[in-house]
């Protein structure tokens, strides 16, 4: 149980394109999402948290107009990167916590982006 | 808010022996405790957790305890493994009021390789 996946697993674009990233929670209903990006060899970076049904709240320093979430079911939370540059590719990975696990979290696999 | 400092890789080892990576956290009121595995390309996995002040968490073969008087998640395992190499985050998740309930902080990350 408690599965997450993420679609895609990697994407290549070009600069100014939009990619969307979506996750998904495969045997449980997810509350609160949550979006961390990871540099290559460092620690992931909370970029924002989703709860069903309403706005997303975003870390200091993130871009809430570049960075689009939407979690618009409790299964399913979309990332949007918006006009990409090639200082937006980075691995991204979402998070998932709700079921009977409340205050505990699961995690994709990740998505690696690559802008050109 | 809180902060996790982890033990600094990277982390070489020949099969068999023994392995401790440090963590020490800083955090408001009384979080759970984390570590996490992350193999090459892959998103996180859970490895272990302790909700508790002197719990013990386990999978694997890794231990470690919660040790409230130090704040200390030190991972440890008696005998590791080729299939260990991987990279090894300790992660406390916020459970006091606030900004930063239900958020976990991650550390650096160490880089553990294991030899044959």
């Amino acid at each position: 149980g408690a599965v997450v996946s993420q679609h895609p697993s990697w994407v290549i674009c070009k600069s100014g394109t939009s990619v969307k990233i979506e996750c998904r929670s495969l045997d449980f209903q997810a509350t609160t999402m949550f979006w961390y990006r990871q540099f290559p060899k460092q620690s992931l970076m909370l970029m924002a948290t989703s709860n069903e049904g309403s706005k997303a709240t975003y870390e200091q320093g993130v871009e809430k107009d570049k960075f689009l979430i939407n979690h618009a079911s409790l299964t399913l939370s979309t990332l949007t990167v918006t006009s990409a540059h090639p200082e937006d590719s980075s691995f991204y990975i979402c998070s998932a916590r709700g079921g009977l696990a409340a205050n505990e979290q699961f995690f994709g696999p990740g998505t690696r982006l690559t802008v050109l | 808010g809180d902060s996790v400092t982890q033990m600094e890789g990277p982390v070489t080892l020949s099969e068999e022996a023994f392995l401790t990576i440090n963590c020490t956290y800083t955090a408001t009121g009384y979080p759970s405790l984390f570590w996490y595995v992350q193999y090459p390309g892959e998103g996180l996995q859970l490895l272990l957790k302790a909700t508790k002040a002197d719990d013990k968490g386990s999978n694997k073969g890794f231990e470690a305890t919660y040790r409230k008087e130090t704040t200390s998640f030190h991972l440890e395992k008696g005998s590791v493994q080729v299939s260990d190499s991987a990279v090894y985050f300790c992660a406390p998740l916020a459970n006091a009021g606030g900004t930063s309930y239900g958020k976990l902080t991650f550390g650096q990350g160490t880089i553990l390789t294991v030899h044959p």
